[in-house]
């Protein structure tokens, strides 16, 4: 079983469309989670993190957070083109040092 | 710009070379790792040293050798390499042992191929 599951689309929305990502994990001790975008032979930009149950909201991005489900999302409101990119889950293993699980990513295409 | 730095971005080499990435973070971070992104799959943590002690050797290969010398710098030395090991391969870095330091931040990643 893997740890964190992504679908890995692609998820395509026109813009200005809400764009709804999706995460699930396994370790029911994890604390902490992340949302890295990750354009095309660049590397992962942190965009979100997210450390309680509920919502976090920065700007045009909405982290939730649901632990008794094991489920994270993040929204992106009004979605542009520039979003395009593969948005990877992470999540924050349990053990003596710090160290993420990431999800293979979602690849989210937004077109005009 | 994340304040790690990597290099050289690009690498070519041949199955009998040797070579070395290097990575220096600039953000007074105790931790740092190593990452292999091959296409379509989730990033593959490597390494990782924690006050420059190795913590994690996440079953790599011998043919990969990490060195870190202090607390900004870590280096992968390669040897022998297959072209299976052709990948992205990424360095980041974070605060070890604090509530928000899960948070990593990555270098731009070496492009390497291996023929």
């Amino acid at each position: 079983q893997k740890e964190v599951e992504q679908n890995s689309g692609p998820l395509s929305v026109p813009e200005g469309a809400i764009a709804s990502l999706n995460c699930t994990y396994s370790d029911r001790g994890s604390q902490s989670f992340f949302w890295y975008r990750q354009y095309s032979g660049k590397s992962p930009e942190l965009i979100m993190s997210i450390y309680s149950n509920g919502d976090k909201e920065d700007g045009r991005f909405t982290a939730q957070l649901n632990k008794a489900s094991q489920y994270v999302s993040l929204l992106i409101r009004d979605s542009q083109p520039s979003d395009s990119a593969t948005y990877l889950c992470a999540v924050g293993g349990t053990g003596g040092y710090n160290k993420l699980i990431f999800g293979a990513g979602t690849r989210l295409a937004v077109h005009p | 710009e994340t304040g790690v730095t990597q290099t050289p971005r690009h690498l070519v080499m041949g199955m009998t070379n040797k070579k070395s990435l290097k990575c220096e973070q600039h953000l007074g971070h105790n931790a740092m790792y190593w990452y292999k992104q091959s296409a379509k799959k989730p990033l593959e943590l490597m390494f990782v040293y924690s006050l420059e002690e190795r913590v994690e050797n996440n079953s790599v290969p011998s043919r990969f050798s990490p060195e870190c010398p202090n607390s900004s710098h870590l280096f992968l030395h390669l040897h022998t390499l297959q072209p299976e090991d052709s990948a992205l391969y990424l360095c980041a870095s974070s605060q070890d042992r604090a509530r928000q330091g899960n948070i990593q931040y990555f270098g731009a990643g070496t492009r390497l191929s291996v023929l």
